[in-house]
C-alpha cells in the first residue's frame, strides 16, 4: 500500500483551477515531484521540488506544500490536461525507498 | 534527443525468471540514478528498485527483494533488471527512468516506454 494518498478522481471544467492535493508524513521532510500520465503513455515529470517545471511545461502548472500535503494546481485547465496525476516521495518505512502516491484521474469537461 | 528504450518482457510461467534490459541515449547516463517502476493492469505507478550512478546504493521495493536484482553497465549506457521467482501479482508494464536527487525531491525526468511483463499459466 502506498504511504502517499490521493484523491481518486477530480474534475474541472475548462479554462478553470483544479488543485490536485497529495498527502503523506514525508511529505513533512521532502518535497514531491509530480508526474502526468495519458493513456498508453510513460509519465511525464511536470513539476519537482518545492515549485519547479521542467523545460517545456506550461505555467499553468504549479506546486505548493503545507505540512504532510503536497498540491498541485492547475490554473486554466486545457482539454490536453486530462490524464492520471501521481505524486512521490520518500517511504516512511525506509528512507531511502520511493513511493508513489496512489494517482489522480482528471476530467476536463 | 533522450532515448530509453525498454526490452526483454514477455509471457512466463509462475516461479519463472525473465531479464529486463533498458538503453538509454542522450543523457550523461552514468551521472544518473537509475529505476525500474512497474504499473500493473489499470493500476497506478510502483517503484521497484533503483541503482545509484556507480551502483553503490542499491535499493529494492518489500515485494521484489530477494528476488529481483538491479544492475547496469554505465560503460554501454544500460541498466538490467533480472526477475526470478515471478508471481501473478508482477504482471505489469515495466518502466526504465532515471531520477536525481534536487531540492529535496527524487525527480524522475527520463522515462521509456515500457515493457510488458506477463506472468501466467
Amino acid at each position: 500500500s502506498s504511504d502517499l494518498t490521493q484523491d481518486p478522481a477530480v474534475s474541472v471544467a475548462l479554462g478553470q483551477t483544479v488543485r490536485i492535493t497529495c498527502q503523506g508524513d514525508s511529505l513533512r521532510n521532502f518535497y514531491t515531484s509530480w508526474y502526468q500520465q495519458k493513456p498508453g503513455q510513460a509519465p511525464l515529470l511536470v513539476i519537482y521540488g518545492q515549485n519547479n517545471r521542467p523545460s517545456g511545461i506550461p505555467d499553468r502548472f504549479s506546486g505548493s506544500a503545507s505540512g504532510n500535503t503536497a498540491s498541485l494546481t492547475i490554473t486554466g485547465a486545457q482539454a490536453e490536461d486530462e490524464a492520471d496525476y501521481y505524486c512521490n516521495s520518500r517511504d516512511t518505512s525506509g528512507i531511502h525507498l520511493v513511493v508513489f502516491g496512489t494517482g489522480t484521474k482528471v476530467t476536463v469537461l | 534527443e533522450v532515448q530509453v528504450m525498454e526490452s526483454g518482457g514477455g509471457l512466463v510461467k509462475p516461479g519463472g525468471s525473465l531479464r529486463l534490459s533498458c538503453a538509454a541515449s542522450g543523457f550523461t547516463f552514468y551521472t544518473y540514478t537509475m529505476n525500474w517502476v512497474r504499473q500493473a493492469p489499470g493500476k497506478g505507478l510502483e517503484w521497484v528498485s533503483s541503482i545509484s550512478s556507480t551502483s553503490n546504493y542499491i535499493y529494492y521495493a518489500d515485494s521484489v527483494k530477494g528476488r529481483f536484482t538491479i544492475s547496469r553497465d554505465n560503460a554501454k549506457n544500460s541498466l538490467f533488471l533480472h526477475m526470478n521467482s515471478l508471481r501473478a501479482e508482477d504482471t505489469a508494464v515495466y518502466y526504465c527512468a532515471s531520477s536525481r536527487y534536487y531540492d529535496s525531491s527524487d525527480n524522475f525526468d527520463y522515462w521509456g516506454q515500457g515493457t510488458l511483463v506477463t506472468v501466467s499459466s
